[in-house]
């Protein structure tokens, strides 16, 4: 079948970093993605990866290990602003163009 | 332009009445999508076109009907929904072809059934 498990909510402080776990189980595997999505809005693209490895961009970070089906999300200095869900999805399955989502984690940042 | 259009915005119908979304891109991308998403939820994927022809249909009710006139226009067909069926409906578009593009989304069309 196919998985994809992220917590539910967390909570930060503003200034402060936060890491957002996401494990997956999928029947094949094309790429990781995460996504912000402001309550009422779109999703908007993060991060992209396909190889193992960390992706830095600005104050957002991504990783991923293949092998232990695992990513994770890093914001450093949180802002106000960075109050969302975030949304990890694979690539994967049957189809190149199906995006398997995980729940999302609600992030709330105090300040 | 990264961007992805949806119209309307809002949208309250009653269960007689028929409506369309509507989704422009002009990314030069030719995999479009549909989404449905309900509160707390991620979204759910409904419809794929790939070179303006139906890919993939996730066992969608007969009452939703995708179209696809052209490779920059997408438009969703409602007809007798259910209350049910409220939600916000997703467009994206992504590059043809293998993983490593994303999905750009649409502002999506808050729709309420009455």
């Amino acid at each position: 079948g196919q998985n994809i498990d992220q917590p539910t909510e967390m909570t930060a402080t503003e200034g402060a970093i936060v890491q957002i776990n996401c494990t997956y189980q999928t029947s094949g595997f094309n790429g990781l993605f995460w996504y912000q999505q402001h309550a009422g809005e779109a999703p908007t693209f993060l991060s992209y990866n396909v190889l193992d490895g960390l992706e830095e961009k600005g104050r957002f970070s991504s990783f991923l290990s293949r092998s232990k089906g695992y990513s994770y999300l890093l914001l450093k200095e949180l802002q106000m602003k960075d109050s969302a869900s975030y949304l990890c999805a694979v690539r994967g399955g049957d189809s190149n163009y199906q995006l398997i989502w995980g729940a999302g984690t609600k992030l709330i940042i105090k300040p | 332009d990264t961007e992805v259009t949806q119209t309307p915005k809002h949208l309250v119908m009653g269960m007689t009445n028929k409506k369309s979304l509507k989704c422009e891109q002009h990314m030069g991308h030719r995999a479009m999508y549909w989404y449905m998403q309900k509160a707390k939820k991620p979204p759910e994927l409904m419809f794929v076109y790939s070179y303006e022809k139906l890919s993939i249909n996730e066992s969608v009710p007969s009452r939703f009907s995708p179209e696809c006139p052209n490779s920059s226009l997408l438009n969703l067909h409602l007809h007798a929904l259910q209350p049910e069926d409220s939600a916000l409906y997703l467009c994206a578009s992504s590059q043809q072809g293998q993983g490593g593009t994303e999905a750009f989304f649409g502002q999506g069309t808050r729709l309420t059934v009455v």
